[in-house]
């Protein structure tokens, strides 16, 4: 089992559409969360951490899961400029010991 | 604020020619700093991190090898590139006592023809 895992995707949706991605990880003892977005050729950037009790930033919510040891991320609205790759990000360790894994990516289009 | 310069953005080099990759960070101190490289349809692989000038962890066995002369300095280098060495390369940096992510460059697109 991957240590992070995606589903690739591509996801095609129209604009306005609301769209979910879920990300499982398999180390509970993972201690953060994020996504980071990855436009074609492009560098990632971080979109959002993710909290415990979830968390919200405009269109975009992310949710935590303990317990089922999964994250998602929720677009709202769907804009043709969220078109890109979703990593799933999570961090294990801490200080100099942090290590980051990451996912492959879920792909998104949204379309006219 | 913190940036973070890499170059060059684009890189056609012939195979058994030498590599170097520089990056560099503004506005903070004693930042870790990371070297990944995301081949074509595959994810992000952590090549080396260093946590202070002349520490150099490597995470994968290869022909690259990084040193971090200055504290906010980070390169790549390769006496001879393999094809398999091309991707895209890039540098990354985080603060350890934050819990949020990493900041990247905006990357080297390296091609070994």
């Amino acid at each position: 089992r991957k240590e992070v895992e995606q589903d690739p995707g591509p996801f095609n949706v129209p604009e306005g559409a609301t769209v979910a991605f879920n990300c499982t990880y398999s180390n509970s003892a993972s201690q953060s969360f994020f996504w980071y977005r990855q436009d074609c050729r492009k560098e990632p950037k971080l979109l959002m951490s993710v909290y415990s009790s979830g968390n919200e930033d405009g269109r975009f919510t992310a949710q935590l899961n303990r317990a089922s040891q999964y994250i998602s991320l929720l677009i709202r609205d769907s804009k043709l400029s969220d078109s890109a790759t979703y990593l799933c990000v999570v961090n294990i360790g801490s200080g100099n010991n942090r290590k980051l894994i990451w996912g492959l990516g879920t792909s998104l289009a949204v379309n006219p | 604020s913190q940036t973070i310069h890499q170059w060059p953005a684009t890189l056609v080099q012939p195979v058994g020619s030498p590599l170097s990759l520089e990056c560099t960070v503004e506005g903070t101190s004693n930042p870790n700093l990371y070297w990944y490289r995301q081949a074509a349809g595959r994810g992000l692989q952590l090549l080396f991190y260093s946590v202070g000038i002349g520490q150099i962890s490597s995470e994968v066995p290869q022909n690259l090898s990084a040193s971090r002369p200055q504290d906010r300095q980070f390169i790549l280098s390769s006496k001879k590139l393999l094809l398999s060495d091309s991707g895209f390369y890039l540098c990354a940096w985080s603060v350890t006592d934050r819990p949020w992510g990493y900041t990247f460059g905006s990357g080297t697109r390296l091609t070994v023809v």
